[in-house]
């Protein structure tokens, strides 16, 4: 069975530093998902990782994928108030449309 | 152009009732999925739906649950006789096609079972 983990489940951190999200997953996958949810919204598409090695960045979110270790990061750079949310990795089990999340991490950033 | 819709938002059921949640997805839009969040958890996969064919129901979680998209675009979520346990956030998604592979998700229906 697929098993998607991410840690931390809770990030606390001041504005201004650095931090790395990590997922992790147990089968054989090369189509991983980035999401972020706000409190009582839904969720958002952040990135779209196809490929070993694949890297995006959008501000100061950065995601990766290395599909031989089976682990995605995402990395915050200078982080910001607004950025406080809860974040989701997903990956496609079996490469059919068929998206296994994690259980989120939450991350609070204070000024 | 408008985004994925669910209706209603938020819905109390007694416990044994039935409730129909839907989703209207985004217009032209191939691929339907169907996703349980529990509360501090992530989305978990229910269904998924091309066009008007269900080619996926794994994760139903028992024979009460019962989703359809009769004529390839809005879709109903059907939980019967509901239990407790049924209380989550129902999620919907859609994509343009099988082979895109970016979901947009709908605000979800917030389900309460008392």
């Amino acid at each position: 069975e697929l098993k998607v983990e991410q840690n931390p489940l809770f990030l606390s951190m001041q504005e201004g530093k650095n931090y790395t999200i990590y997922c992790n997953y147990s089968t054989t996958s090369d189509r991983l998902y980035w999401y972020r949810q706000d409190p009582g919204k839904s969720l958002e598409s952040l990135f779209v990782l196809l490929s070993n090695g694949a890297v995006k960045q959008e501000g100061r979110l950065m995601a990766s994928l290395d599909t031989k270790a089976r682990l995605s990061t995402l990395h915050i750079t200078a982080a910001v108030h607004d950025l406080s949310a809860t974040y989701f990795c997903a990956v496609d089990l079996d490469n059919n449309n068929d998206m296994r999340f994690g259980a989120g991490t939450r991350l609070t950033v204070k000024p | 152009g408008a985004g994925v819709s669910q209706s209603p938002r938020y819905k109390v059921a007694k416990r044994g009732q039935d409730v129909a949640l839907r989703c209207d997805p985004i217009s032209g839009h191939v691929s339907l999925f169907w996703y349980q969040q529990a509360l501090g958890q992530g989305p978990e996969f229910l269904t998924y739906f091309q066009n008007e064919a269900q080619l996926d129901k794994s994760g139903l979680p028992s024979d009460r649950f019962f989703a359809e998209r009769p004529e390839g675009s809005v879709s109903t979520l059907k939980i019967q006789r509901t239990q407790q346990e049924d209380s989550a956030v129902y999620l919907c998604a859609s994509s343009i096609g099988p082979f895109v592979y970016e979901q947009y998700f709908g605000p979800g229906t917030r389900l309460t079972v008392t």
